[in-house]
């Protein structure tokens, strides 16, 4: 199985963007779809969105507004960027390989939190 | 938007006891019901797909049943590594969504 590792500040600014990178190893970004999940503090699991090598995109109606997803095939990466966070995006954030929808493989999750 | 709703929200129960968890969906999502198991401080972890399909490595004491808006999760015998919280997710429609959980705890 492939191993995810999710990087980016752990530490956001009110009103600016989050940005999130998840490494692929152990296996090609090419052949699945991926997806990001979050959770914030002592609470369930919210779907963000996911991406395809080809760069096609499927957002949350709840993120779509603010939400890009990107990927970099030639790095085994993609990314997430949530434009004008508040302190409700505060929580940890997943990436995870999909498999028809579900998520059979997952990093271990970056705590991000929104704060001046 | 499919709502999910997972009973009880606390289940306490001893080892070697059998578990029953519940998951209703607010419309059918026909089998396309997952289910997956977090530890505190891990990422969930795939137990189920597809409502009764164990994902790989998962032991047989783990099963899943139903259809339409309503399903079950079973562990058979608990073991002490399976105390952990719950969550079901359906992938019928979009977007996906997670039920609120089911935190089973040691009795």
């Amino acid at each position: 199985q492939p191993h995810l590792q999710e990087s980016g500040p752990g530490l956001v600014k009110p009103s600016e963007t989050l940005s999130l990178t998840c490494t692929v190893s152990g296996g090609s970004i090419s052949d699945f779809y991926w997806s990001w999940v979050r959770q914030p503090a002592g609470k369930g699991l919210e779907w963000i969105g996911r991406i395809y090598k080809t760069g096609r995109t499927e957002y949350d109606p709840s993120f779509q507004s603010r939400l890009t997803m990107s990927v970099d095939t030639s790095k085994n990466q993609f990314s997430l960027n949530l434009r004008s966070v508040t302190a409700a995006d505060t929580g940890l954030y997943f990436c995870a390989r999909n498999f028809y929808y579900f998520l059979d493989v997952w990093g271990k999750g970056t705590t991000v939190t929104v704060s001046s | 938007e499919v709502v999910l709703t997972q009973s009880p929200a606390t289940l306490p129960l001893s080892p070697g006891e059998r578990a029953t968890l519940s998951c209703r969906a607010s419309q059918s999502v026909g089998r396309y019901l997952a289910w997956y198991q977090q530890k505190p401080g891990q990422a969930p972890r795939l137990l189920i797909h597809d409502a009764s399909n164990r994902a790989t490595g998962i032991p047989a004491r783990f099963s899943g049943s139903g259809s339409g808006t309503d399903f079950t999760l079973t562990i058979s015998s608990l073991e002490p590594e399976d105390f952990a919280v719950y969550y079901c997710q359906q992938r019928t429609n979009w977007p996906p969504t997670f039920g609120g959980g089911t935190k089973v705890e040691i009795k």
